[in-house]
């Protein structure tokens, strides 16, 4: 199975800053990587495919880079819908499978 | 509007069973592949099952297989979860999940496009 890592686990931010998290790879998974957020209770929502590719209807300041086995998803400017939890997702090989995710909180 | 609306969640005893349901409306569901994607309570996102767009393949996770088992009925629009010898660690919150139409140039079917709200199953003595 391909092992998924995000860092940090954690991280508090304030509204306007620009946020990085990085997601790894146990091995190489080309572009076949997602980023989906979470808001408490809800379902998760597509937000970048492909490692690079901004899902329809999601705001310009998300973007996503990287291929190969290391991988980050950039918020260039916080804004407070913006703070959840964000989960990295290899879509290479079955099993499927997510980072432990990233919980974004407001300093 | 497309939505997804899974049902059939509660509480079991262990060796249990339950089916869930997962609705689809506001597109042409024989036309996707289907996943199931599970989360525990205070717990990451977990990929249970995926099924072909006309029901012919189905991928199972190792923790699952043998004891859950996904179908479809496009005739309804609906996906199904059968869950079967359920255990405590099945406990968690279920999503169904559509993939993105695959096209001659685009074609990510392990990516979830689409979720629907969940359904708990806490399966329990």
């Amino acid at each position: 199975d391909i092992q998924m890592t995000q860092s940090p686990s954690s991280l508090s931010a304030s509204a306007g800053d620009r946020v990085t998290i990085t997601c790894r790879a146990s091995q190489s998974i080309s572009t076949f990587l997602n980023w989906y957020q979470q808001q408490p209770g809800k379902a998760p929502k597509l937000l970048i495919y492909a490692a690079s590719s901004l899902q329809s209807g999601v705001p310009s300041r998300f973007s996503g880079s990287g291929s190969g086995t290391d991988f980050t998803l950039t918020i260039s400017s916080l804004q407070p819908e913006d703070f959840a939890t964000y989960h990295c997702q290899q879509s290479y090989s079955s099993p499927l499978t997510f980072g432990q995710g990233t919980r974004l909180e407001i300093k | 509007e497309v939505q997804l609306v899974e049902s059939g969640g509660g509480l079991v005893q262990p060796g249990g069973s339950l089916r869930l349901s997962c609705a689809a409306s506001g597109f042409t569901f024989s036309r996707y592949w289907m996943h199931w994607v599970r989360q525990a309570p205070g717990k990451g996102l977990v990929w249970v099952s995926r099924i072909k767009s006309d029901g012919s393949s189905t991928t199972d996770a190792d923790s699952v297989k043998g004891r859950f088992t996904i179908s479809r009925d496009n005739a309804k629009n609906t996906l199904y979860l059968q869950m079967n010898s359920l255990r405590a660690e099945d406990t968690a919150v279920y999503y169904c999940a559509r993939a993105p139409y695959c096209t001659s140039t685009s074609c990510h079917l392990n990516t979830f496009e689409i979720w629907g709200q969940g359904t708990t199953v806490t399966v329990s003595s």
